[in-house]
């Protein structure tokens, strides 16, 4: 079975502060992990992808990733916050039906100027 | 930008309404979806469709009903509605079904419902 689970469902940062939003995941199988950005009023935007061709994805937004599998680990970093990275993060891992994704919690992400 | 259209983006329906909310998306994918979102909630999968067809409901009460006329489109009938079915509903597409794992979900702005 597959699931995610984000550490801290609020993060504060500092505008220009590093910003690092936790996932940790539980796969059977290899997985394809997801981290998706929700904009308020808006739908899921994708920003990254692991797909196992390499550990450090970059995103959109100079948003990327690390996969650690040795502490199943997907934490998205941003070396400085913006005011317009506020917003709600999703982490999701792919099942192993393709159909079937699971979604974390979410991660709402407050910049304080 | 989306490549997922959703219409309406915002819908109000008494509980005694028949509303539709549309999707359509034209990246030739083969899987959609049907989502819904409650606020600072993540999205709940409601159906899938793949290949125009409907491969999993989940547990969905009737008065949501999914249609797929063809592969570019993907209707949600709203009857008889509860006030506590107010949420964003958020369409979403796929390449490929189940016989492929790690397709990327590509997700519509999403209709916003409100039943009175």
């Amino acid at each position: 079975a597959q699931s995610v689970t984000q550490l801290g469902s609020h993060v504060s940062v500092s505008e220009g502060a590093l910003v690092l939003l936790r996932c940790n995941y539980s796969s059977s199988v290899p997985p394809y992990l997801f981290w998706y950005v929700q904009y308020p009023n808006q739908g899921l935007q994708l920003l990254l992808k692991y797909t196992s061709a390499a550990t450090l994805v970059k995103g959109i937004n100079g948003f990327e990733a690390e996969f650690k599998k040795s502490e199943t680990s997907f934490h998205l970093t941003k070396p400085s916050a913006h005011m317009s990275d506020a917003a709600e993060y999703f982490c999701a891992v792919s099942g192993a039906t393709g159909n079937q994704f699971y979604f974390g919690t979410g991660t709402s992400l407050t910049v304080i100027p | 930008d989306t490549e997922v259209t959703q219409t309406p983006k915002h819908l109000v329906m008494g509980m005694t309404n028949k509303k539709s909310l549309k999707c359509e998306q034209h990246m030739g994918h083969r899987a959609m979806y049907w989502y819904k979102q409650k606020a600072k909630k993540p999205p709940e999968l409601m159906f899938v469709y793949s290949y125009e067809k409907l491969s999993i409901n989940e547990s969905v009460p009737s008065r949501f009903s999914p249609e797929c006329p063809n592969s570019s489109l993907l209707n949600l009938h709203l009857h008889a509605l509860q006030p506590e079915d107010s949420a964003l509903y958020l369409c979403a597409s796929s390449q490929d079904d189940a016989g492929t794992s790690g397709n990327t979900i590509y997700f519509g702005e999403g209709s916003w419902l409100t039943v009175v």
